[in-house]
């Protein structure tokens, strides 16, 4: 299958500060990206849809102006945690899929995010 | 809208005994059905997926499931579980219109017991 790269894999930051996680396909181009949150012991939640060149879809009751994503290639798109809160430490995972092409989504391998 | 529900939050099975997790969905069409698994702390691999055709899917490390549209379900069987399958099993469903929007169901957590 395709192979979607996540990175960093975990990060700690301080209280207050931003945090960016990329999210890159290697072998293919993603017109579709998907960006999810888990928390300990729970599920996957999606937070949003973000197609390349547009403005990301979000889901009810996910801040856009904390949750920032930007998809300006075909191979990248960035999520940045703004002003991050110990809430906001959870588990986040990005899809990817090339409309049309395949039959189902690629994960990244996740970033754990600590805020401190 | 999209939903899945798991209802077994955790089951336990011994060892070399047989495995079903219970998966129904809602959707308006023949959705894309998938199973998920999530060792702790790690990202998600996938074991089987169904889109089209026979209902019956194979999928890695001895597992399978089946479609059946009538009960709106996708359970997912191992006839022999090993130690190593404990873990984290995730059903999810996903439409191909706008990109696979994949959602998922609550989870089920597996324990293996000796």
């Amino acid at each position: 299958g395709a192979v979607v790269s996540q990175h960093p894999s975990r990060v700690i930051c301080k209280s207050g500060t931003s945090v960016k996680i990329e999210c890159r396909s290697l072998d293919f181009q993603a017109t579709t990206m998907f960006w999810y949150r888990q928390f300990p012991k729970q599920s996957l939640m999606l937070m949003a849809t973000s197609n390349e060149g547009s403005k990301a879809t979000y889901e009810q009751g996910v801040e856009k102006d904390k949750f920032l994503i930007n998809h300006a290639s075909l191979t990248l798109s960035t999520l940045t945690v703004t002003s991050a809160h110990p809430e906001d430490s959870s588990f986040y995972i990005c899809s990817a899929d090339s409309q049309g092409l395949n039959t189902e989504a690629f994960f990244g391998q996740g970033t754990r995010l600590t805020v401190v | 809208a999209q939903s899945v529900t798991q209802p077994d939050i955790h089951i336990t099975v011994s060892e070399g005994a047989s495995l079903e997790l219970r998966c129904n969905y809602s959707y308006g069409a023949t959705p894309y059905l998938f199973w998920y698994v999530q060792s702790p702390g790690q990202g998600l691999q996938l074991l089987l997926k169904y889109f089209s055709g026979d209902t019956l899917v194979q999928g890695i490390k001895g597992f399978e499931a089946e479609f059946k549209r009538s009960q709106s379900s996708f359970n997912l069987r191992k006839p022999s579980v090993h130690w190593s399958d404990a873990a984290e099993y995730f059903c999810a469903v996903a439409s191909n219109t706008g990109g696979f929007k994949t959602i998922f169901g609550a989870g089920t957590r597996l324990f293996v017991k000796a």
